[in-house]
């Protein structure tokens, strides 16, 4: 089965900097990868998308990239925020099966 | 519109008994999903309905866990003879297809 990797566990950026989350897929055949947000205590939310016939989304201060190939994808906030800080969680699915979650990245904005 | 419900929000029940957790999908979303996430862990893949299809139950982690969604709509997730391992969030998601999941606010259950 598919098998998601997420790194890294927790970040911890200054308020204004960039944060980088990246992960690993194994299925060749996925062709959709969401990324959540969950905020503490509250449901996870989708923030951004991608799907393999695109190599790069961006959404505001929010953008996700992708590289087939590599199998590989990353998601890149800019001008964080404290109310960025959250646990982020991407994911790799395709036609006729569900996501595969990665196992989450805390990420927490310092003022 | 309604977004993804479930119920109870809480529950507290004592060791070896039976729990049935509900959730009502977005309406006309042919695709739901059951997680359970642990405190500060990730979403652990319970099972999957897909319109008329047989469910994916491979991530159910014990006999002991059996769900049914009924008319295509709403969820039963029932966990027989509650170990205390079981307490944990489970989390409700719902798709139109197989896009964007639509979560819902989770049952925190608490074993004791």
């Amino acid at each position: 089965g598919e098998n998601v990797e997420q790194h890294p566990s927790t970040l911890s950026v200054q308020e204004g900097d960039s944060a980088v989350i990246k992960c690993t897929y194994s299925d060749s055949a996925s062709n959709y990868f969401p990324w959540y947000k969950q905020e503490l205590g509250k449901r996870p939310q989708l923030i951004i998308d991608i799907r393999s016939n695109v190599g790069e989304k961006k959404d505001q201060r929010i953008a996700v990239t992708l590289n087939k190939t590599a199998k590989h994808f990353s998601l890149h906030i800019t001008e964080t925020q404290p109310e960025d800080s959250a646990v982020y969680f991407c994911a790799s699915g395709g036609s006729a099966r569900q996501l595969t979650f990665g196992s989450g990245t805390q990420l927490t904005v310092l003022p | 519109g309604a977004g993804v419900s479930q119920s109870p929000s809480n529950k507290v029940t004592e060791k070896g008994k039976d729990v049935e957790l509900r959730c009502d999908p977005i309406s006309g979303h042919t695709a739901l999903y059951w997680y359970r996430q642990s405190l500060g862990q990730g979403l652990e893949f319970l099972i999957y309905f897909q319109g008329n299809s047989a469910p994916d139950k491979s991530g159910l982690p014990s006999d002991r866990f059996s769900a049914e969604r009924t008319g295509g709509s709403v969820s039963t997730l029932t966990i027989q003879r509650t170990q205390q391992e079981d307490s944990a969030v489970y989390l409700c998601a719902s798709s139109p297809q197989y896009n964007e999941q639509f979560f819902g606010p989770g049952t925190r259950l608490t074993v004791l």
